[in-house]
């Protein structure tokens, strides 16, 4: 059974350019959230989604957007890049269980602006 | 979410037990203990989660102090492959929230 998918697995962009960000979830997994991660720093939630609904956002800009298609798949856009936002960027899908949430994440797309 | 507190490093020798202690004093009655890795540029890797009682699943064990005040992530014993950052994370595991808050987390250092 696949794990979660992102894609690209890195991407070099120019500032003020936009980027997408794509993630597959694990078959049957229905939420889908997104996280950034800053060089030395622990993950931070930027977005969480479910049945295509917008469930949980993080304290990011508007520049930061995303979405949930129908087969539960999900993008992270970003316009107007800084060069802070470099980072490791992280999607994670989740399921209930009878002991809470399963939550496996993928293994991330380096975005490195410049 | 409730805080956590943890040390920001810790080494063990390999083949050792690798205890990971965790404070989380401010938790509530309905919020999980949940415990993560990350090794190196790689997405962040579930370990174990508990309420109340503690957890022992194939890869550790989950203690939790009578009074949730605190946790402590058990490694049996160690292997190379276990140097990571260990994060530990309390939420609410209800419906709609799924939001986790990553601290600096316990850089683990295994030592042949």
């Amino acid at each position: 059974d696949a794990g979660v998918t992102q894609s690209p697995t890195h991407l070099i962009k120019t500032r003020g350019q936009h980027v997408t960000l794509r993630c597959s979830p694990i078959s049957g997994h229905k939420s889908v959230s997104w996280y950034q991660q800053v060089l030395g720093q622990g993950p931070q939630f930027i977005f969480q989604y479910y049945e295509k609904e917008e469930r949980g956002r993080g304290n990011f800009p508007d520049r930061f957007s995303a979405r949930q298609f129908p087969n539960y798949s999900s993008e992270l856009n970003v316009n107007a890049l800084l060069l802070g936002d470099s980072a490791l960027y992280l999607c994670a899908s989740s399921v209930t269980t009878m002991k809470g949430y399963g939550y496996t994440f993928g293994s991330g797309t380096r975005l490195t602006v410049v | 979410d409730a805080k956590t507190t943890q040390p920001p490093s810790m080494d063990c020798a390999e083949g050792r037990a690798a205890n990971l202690p965790c404070n989380h004093s401010t938790i509530s009655g309905n919020e999980y203990v949940y415990w993560y890795r990350q090794i190196h540029s790689q997405g962040p890797q579930y370990i174990i989660h508990g309420l109340k009682n503690n957890e022992t699943n194939e890869m550790a064990s989950l203690i939790i102090t009578e009074d949730r005040k605190s946790s402590t992530l058990i490694l049996p014993h160690a292997t190379l492959r276990d140097t990571a950052v260990y994060y530990c994370i309390v939420r609410l595991s209800n419906f709609g929230n799924e939001k986790l808050t990553f601290g600096t987390g316990t850089r683990l250092t295994i030592i042949p």
